[in-house]
């Protein structure tokens, strides 16, 4: 079966712009987490949703960032006024719920020149 | 937050060498589920295994073994035989709060390098 899918694959974009990154999680998947991952590290958990709503979001940096769910399926991580430091590879995962294992995405490498 | 230690930054073997990759994690949870994903150069996350903290039986798939110790908070991972294809990143993550919900905590991971 098809699995997590994230688009774009990478995304170039300049200081102070807005980008959306979106994830398609795997069918039947109730639970989708966001995570973000610089060079020579982990990946870092930025949000997750259970179902349309955020469980929890503590992960978020500051308020530029922010992520939707509507449906409950698909989900879209915004970022607005970006900026060099957010250059990173955007990870998303989805589980069965949310004491299952994460099933993780190829990822979006994000540049801000 | 749970953490995560993984003391081998890098660890580089010869093919067919066994080796072991270790994780040591704090946590106040008692009931919590451990996880290790592997990272290989195409940057996509793979699921590897998925461990309740009730379970302290070792586990082995394969090549692949993992050796649980509750008592001194381990959840080492070791390869046998190893193969060129087992070179990548190995991350050992401990999910955030109790019975594995919310986000994984993930350490700095260990780059294993497997030469010909």
């Amino acid at each position: 079966g098809a699995g997590v899918s994230q688009t774009p694959s990478n995304k170039v974009t300049e200081k102070g712009k807005y980008v959306e990154l979106r994830c398609d999680p795997i069918s039947g998947h109730t639970a989708l987490y966001w995570y973000r991952q610089s060079l020579g590290q982990g990946p870092e958990f930025l949000i997750y949703f259970q179902g349309t709503g955020a469980a929890d979001d503590s992960g978020l940096p500051n308020d530029r960032f922010f992520a939707v769910r509507p449906e409950g399926s698909v989900s879209t991580l915004k970022i607005q006024r970006t900026e060099r430091g957010d250059s990173a590879v955007y990870l998303c995962a989805s589980s069965i719920g949310i004491t299952d294992t994460q099933y993780f995405g190829p990822g979006t490498r994000l540049t801000v020149l | 937050a749970q953490k995560v230690t993984q003391a081998q930054t890098e660890i580089s073997v010869v093919e067919k060498e066994d080796v072991t990759l270790d994780c040591v994690y704090e946590t106040r949870d008692t009931t919590y589920y451990l996880f290790w994903y592997k990272q290989p150069p195409s940057g996509e996350l793979v699921f590897l295994i998925r461990r309740n903290s009730f379970d302290e039986q070792n586990e082995i798939s394969g090549r692949y073994s993992w050796n649980f110790q509750k008592s001194t908070s381990s959840f080492n991972f070791t390869i046998t035989a190893s193969q060129v294809v087992d070179s990548a990143v190995y991350f050992c993550a401990p999910p955030e709060g109790g019975g594995g919900a919310d986000g994984l905590t993930f350490g700095k991971g260990t780059h294993l390098i497997i030469q010909p």
